[in-house]
């Protein structure tokens, strides 16, 4: 167990639909990154966060958001989803907000869009 | 901006025999380097990291490193694999102060044979 809490670990949704990402950070962790991981693309980094605020963006589509809680916790949220958006979804926590301090990786979320 | 090659997609490599995962990264300056491994439906785990000092870097599970600024290159050895080193290799890198997310290579896919 690394810390970093995923839910759902599986989830299959139809075209359109809308869902919801959950993680919650290691314990005294203040970042958290969503990435993507997908056969073609690999790991593409999509957002962070750090206490609260958008950090850094990235590959992110228009129809994804995120955001991070006054507990931290963070959420992705995926709207008209098409079939290229399935994917496995990894969010990642940090002490700090830099690189250099590591990242632990939650063990992601699979979705599967039909 | 910064990016990662990992030319090997899939490699095997036999019981015992050793290993040198390769990776190659485009940066202007000096950037700190990461090997991580994801194993079969797990998050990725951090093997090691260089950032400055000894070009030779140590590693857990008995991987190690090595820096090449000549040749932008921070391949990852081991000398003796073990059939639980199957798994899935990402090298990555971050640049500047480090304030930046960390860019991910495509990753190496590591068979184990008998």
């Amino acid at each position: 167990d690394s810390g970093v809490t995923q839910t759902p670990k599986h989830l299959i949704t139809a075209t359109g639909q809308r869902v919801t990402l959950r993680c919650s950070p290691r314990s005294g962790d203040l970042s958290v990154y969503w990435y993507q991981q997908s056969l073609d693309q690999g790991l593409q980094f999509l957002i962070q966060y750090y206490n609260g605020e958008e950090r850094a963006k990235g590959n992110i589509l228009e129809r994804f958001s995120a955001q991070q809680f006054p507990d931290l916790h963070s959420e992705l949220n995926l709207s008209s989803l098409e079939l290229g958006d399935s994917a496995l979804y990894f969010c990642a926590s940090s002490v700090s907000g830099r690189a250099l301090s590591g990242y632990t990786f939650g063990s992601g979320t699979r979705l599967t869009v039909v | 901006a910064q990016s990662v090659t990992q030319p090997d997609i899939h490699i095997t490599v036999s019981e015992g025999a050793s290993l040198e995962l390769r990776c190659n990264y485009s940066y202007g300056a000096t950037p700190y380097l990461f090997w991580y491994v994801q194993s079969p439906g797990q998050g990725l785990q951090l093997l090691l990291k260089y950032f400055s000092g000894d070009t030779l870097v140590q590693g857990i599970k008995g991987f190690e490193a090595e820096f090449k600024r000549s040749q932008s290159s921070f391949n990852l050895r081991k000398p003796s694999v073990h059939w639980s080193d199957a798994a899935e290799y990402f090298c990555a890198v971050v640049g500047g102060s480090g304030n930046t997310p960390l860019v991910f290579g495509k990753g190496t896919r590591l068979s184990v044979i008998a």
